[in-house]
């Protein structure tokens, strides 16, 4: 199995609704990451995790909220968010965290915040 | 919000012709470097890698360009094809501090390919 699989493909939700992505990868590797990305920008780094462990958080707003139950499971948790929130959620992991490793990515959570 | 009127920079080539994207990057401390593609409604993909001890590097129709002395980075695809159009990104992997690395895009540039 060689790739990332994300869960849901869409989502819309009001500013008062709590949800959570889901990202799911079985290679083995053990750094995880969450990227956000706008229509027509390039991806920008939230979130990495390394061997289940925060590693990096980008001065996320607290209402995202990222969780690592597992090596192959993340979670992105989403709180009273806010319409400039919508993007594409995108997912990646690599071997390790750290330099010349290639980090695989999801298809992406297309997310929509009314 | 985003500005109104903000396109990305876009290649248009015809079938078949080589299609060569630039890309300028901003470290000079950046150690490692990646192409990926992104189609429409997809995550971005590896294309092809290269280290900072190297100044070129060839995959299947692809070749990356690396010349430090300007910060410039280029990917060329040989006889490019329908199913290349999509964005190209280069990223860098900057340390960012206590051996964390991060991954830094650069802004992409959209290739379309005519038939």
């Amino acid at each position: 199995d060689t790739e990332v699989t994300q869960t849901p493909k869409h989502l819309v939700m009001g500013m008062t609704n709590k949800k959570s992505l889901k990202c799911e990868q079985h290679m083995g590797h053990r750094a995880m990451y969450w990227y956000k990305q706008k229509a027509k920008k390039p991806p920008e780094l939230m979130f990495v995790y390394s061997y289940e462990k925060l590693s990096i958080n980008e001065s996320v707003p607290s209402r995202f909220s990222p969780e690592c139950p597992n090596s192959s499971l993340l979670n992105l948790h989403l709180h009273a968010l806010q319409p400039e929130d919508s993007a594409l959620y995108l997912c990646a992991s690599s071997q390790e965290e750290g330099l010349n490793n290639e980090q695989f990515f999801g298809p992406g959570t297309r997310l929509t915040v009314l | 919000g985003e500005s109104v009127g903000l396109h990305l920079p876009t290649l248009s080539v015809q079938e078949g012709d080589n299609s060569i994207i630039n890309c300028a990057y901003s470290n000079s401390a950046s150690d490692y470097f990646i192409w990926y593609k992104q189609e429409s409604g997809k995550g971005p993909q590896f294309i092809i890698d290269i280290r900072s001890n190297m100044d070129k590097r060839q995959g299947q129709r692809v070749t990356v360009l690396l010349n430090k002395t300007v910060k410039h980075l280029s990917l060329q695809i040989a006889a490019t094809q329908p199913g290349d159009s999509a964005v190209y990104f280069c990223a860098e992997n900057i340390d960012s501090g206590g051996s964390n690395y991060k991954l830094t895009f650069g802004k992409g540039t959209l290739l379309t390919v005519n038939p």
